[in-house]
């Protein structure tokens, strides 16, 4: 079965600052879905990546899935507490596009 | 409104008792789930379906039921529930449109078992 293990589990950083955060999968990803859930709440969806080398931007989030496709970056550039919650990325491992894994989340806390 | 939702939102239970937990959605998505998340665990599928007369089982559907009541409703049932079902519940939709399977969740349930 694919596993994802996200890093760092945890981060604190300033408001202003930027950040990345990893998601590596023990197999070959099809697609790699980013979601942020606020702290006890529901999963907000933020980008999907399927081809090898791909980027997307949602206002100042980045995400790339690199050309083996096998690890995606998350990268906020200038942090605001609004980016505060945690981030999970889920892959899709099969090909099937019908189940997801989901990694253990890295929780991201933006000081003042 | 949400597009998908989940009631109850809370709900304390005690050991045994048996419990349901409902999700609707208005986005016409033909596939749903059911998830928990757990501390230091993530999310892990408890069950989905495709359509109506499609059920699957997760990776951890020992001790829950699924009803697929129409494509708009998916409840999870809990026959008797114990201790080490508390966590927090999530139902999500998906439609594969273009091949991209994007799963939107719902708020989320939250569920202790005493």
């Amino acid at each position: 079965s694919q596993e994802l293990e996200q890093s760092p589990q945890s981060l604190i950083v300033q408001e202003g600052k930027n950040l990345t955060i990893n998601c590596t999968s023990s197999k070959t990803l099809y697609g790699l879905y980013w979601y942020k859930q606020k702290y006890g709440e529901g999963l907000i969806f933020l980008m999907m990546l399927q081809k090898g080398g791909e980027e997307k931007s949602h206002e100042k989030i980045t995400a790339k899935l690199d050309e083996k496709k096998q690890q995606s970056s998350l990268h906020i550039t200038a942090s605001q507490p609004s980016h505060a919650g945690i981030y999970l990325c889920g892959a899709d491992g099969t090909g099937t596009a019908s189940k997801l894994t989901f990694g253990t989340g890295t929780r991201l806390q933006v000081t003042l | 409104d949400a597009d998908v939702t989940q009631t109850p939102r809370n709900r304390i239970t005690k050991t045994g008792k048996r419990i349901m937990l409902e999700c609707s959605q208005t986005k016409g998505h033909d596939r749903m789930y059911w998830y928990r998340q757990d501390p230091g665990l993530g999310l892990r599928l408890i069950y989905y379906s495709f359509d109506v007369k499609d059920i699957n089982k997760g990776e951890i559907s020992d001790g829950y039921s699924v009803s697929r009541q129409a494509q708009a409703k998916f409840s999870l049932s809990l026959e008797s529930a114990i201790p080490n079902q508390t966590a927090l519940y999530f139902c999500a939709t998906s439609d594969l449109a273009g091949g991209v399977d994007t799963q939107y969740f719902g708020p989320g349930t939250r569920l202790t078992v005493l």
